[in-house]
């Protein structure tokens, strides 16, 4: 069974970096498949951020591809996200996913990110 | 970008009845359109992709139709466990976009 897990602070002052990893089992990053964030302020809908696969090719949003880096860790079956000088715009659930043919399946079950000082 | 706008925002309906959601892009998007649903607290789960495709494990009372620019998600008779919000979200171009999204709630 594919499961994803987003782990990472839950409140980050403004100005800072925002950084979460997705921890993935049920199946292996290497196999090819693409893994993909995407995030939901509260009360509103889905942003797609960033895309990546095994071998570290990347795809951004334009509105976040300044300020967004995506990594991952073949060795830990896990994807980071990395979002810098975020603001309150920034609070949101962020959910990691497997990518299929840029269509998302499975999700994780989210966590929400506040920014505040 | 693509922009997709979904229709109506929201949809009253009873358990039994039929659910039609629309999704309409801003440009084609080919067949490359996939639906999600969404409950309170869960995250989006994937209904149909490429347009009328239902993805592992979902009732066959969801389906969806549509290609280019015009797209349906059809929920046939309502199910309780049914009213929730649905997003469309399409894969033709970067980046990826999703609709705004429909609440279908207990009428």
């Amino acid at each position: 069974q594919v499961q994803l897990q987003e782990s990472g602070p839950g409140l980050v002052k403004p100005s800072e970096t925002l950084s979460l990893t997705c921890a993935v089992s049920g199946y292996s990053i290497s196999s090819g498949y693409y893994c993909g964030w995407i995030r939901q302020p509260p009360g509103k809908g889905l942003e797609w951020i960033g895309s990546i696969n095994h071998s570290g090719s990347t795809y951004y949003n334009p509105s976040l591809k300044s300020r967004v880096i995506i990594s991952v860790d073949t060795s830990k079956n896990q994807f980071s996200l990395n979002l810098s000088s975020v603001t309150a715009a920034d609070t949101a659930v962020y959910y990691c996913s497997r990518v299929v043919t840029n269509r998302f399946d499975p999700w994780g079950q989210g966590t929400l990110v506040t920014v505040s000082s | 970008e693509i922009l997709l706008t979904q229709s109506p925002a929201t949809l009253s309906l009873s358990p039994g009845e039929r659910a039609t959601l629309s999704c309409r892009a801003s440009q084609s998007v080919s067949s490359y359109l996939a639906w999600y649903q969404q409950k309170p607290g869960q995250a989006p789960r994937l209904l149909i992709y490429d347009a009328s495709n239902r993805a592992t494990g979902i009732p066959a009372r969801f389906s969806g139709s549509g290609s280019g620019t015009d797209f349906t998600l059809t929920i046939s008779s309502l199910e309780p466990e049914d009213f929730a919000v649905y997003y469309c979200q399409q894969r033709y171009n970067w980046p990826l976009t999703f609709g705004g999204g429909t609440k279908v709630e207990i009428k």
